[in-house]
């Protein structure tokens, strides 16, 4: 398996568009996690799913945003209505989960950075 | 809110020496703790995690964790050229610090 995959690498969108993002794990991780970075700050959280499950997702997270991963492999990040602040790097990572602390281990992909003109 | 805190930097050391970068938390309740390297314009990738108190060494790389003062540190030791990055510590999985640049002058 060569790790976490994205897809696309670069969207260009206008303002009000709505753009969708595709992430797929490492294969045998059913752990999955959304993070948005902008230039100069870390990884801000986003949401995370267990298998199928979301598990958790930021409260600063706008109704605009949503995420699905419906058979517990690959994740879709859909943002509606898109604005200018949404314009950053869009990472997802995955981990293989279990009980095992070595389980918590995330694996980031290349992201996808986003454009809203 | 869970908050991490690093020093932005940047921080330069010599080839050779010791570079030491900190993050403290503010959630007393957090377990797990990591630092991630990022080179300019790559993925975050993982260095080490910690979950004990005290200090995990990883060839170059210790980390040292103190509950108490909820503080984390990274040491480099013998820094090379390669290592320049910047350094992102994250706390309990999900909540990551701004990172601190670091640079190594040959």
């Amino acid at each position: 398996d060569t790790g976490v995959s994205q897809n696309p690498r670069h969207k260009i969108t206008k303002r009000g568009q709505n753009v969708t993002f595709r992430c797929d794990p490492i294969s045998e991780h059913n752990r999955l996690y959304w993070y948005r970075q902008t230039l100069g700050q870390g990884p801000e959280f986003l949401t995370y799913f267990q298998n199928e499950a979301q598990l958790e997702k930021s409260r600063l997270l706008s109704d605009r945003f949503s995420a699905e991963r419906p058979k517990g492999s690959f994740s879709t990040l859909e943002i509606q209505r898109t604005e200018q602040g949404d314009s950053a790097m869009y990472l997802c990572a995955s981990s293989l989960g279990g009980s095992g602390r070595a389980g918590d281990t995330q694996y980031f992909g290349p992201g996808t950075r986003l454009t809203v003109l | 809110q869970k908050e991490v805190e690093q020093n932005s930097g940047p921080l330069s050391v010599p080839e050779g020496a010791i570079a030491s970068l900190n993050c403290t938390y503010s959630d007393r309740g957090s377990q797990s703790f990591f630092w991630y390297r990022q080179y300019s314009g790559k993925s975050p990738e993982l260095i080490m995690f910690i979950y004990s108190n005290g200090d995990k060494e990883d060839g170059r790389f210790t980390a040292q964790l103190n509950k108490a003062s909820q503080y984390v540190s990274l040491l480099i030791r013998d820094s090379q050229p390669s290592d320049s990055a910047t350094y992102l510590c994250a706390v309990s999985q999900f909540y990551f610090g701004t990172g601190t640049s670091l640079t190594v002058i040959p």
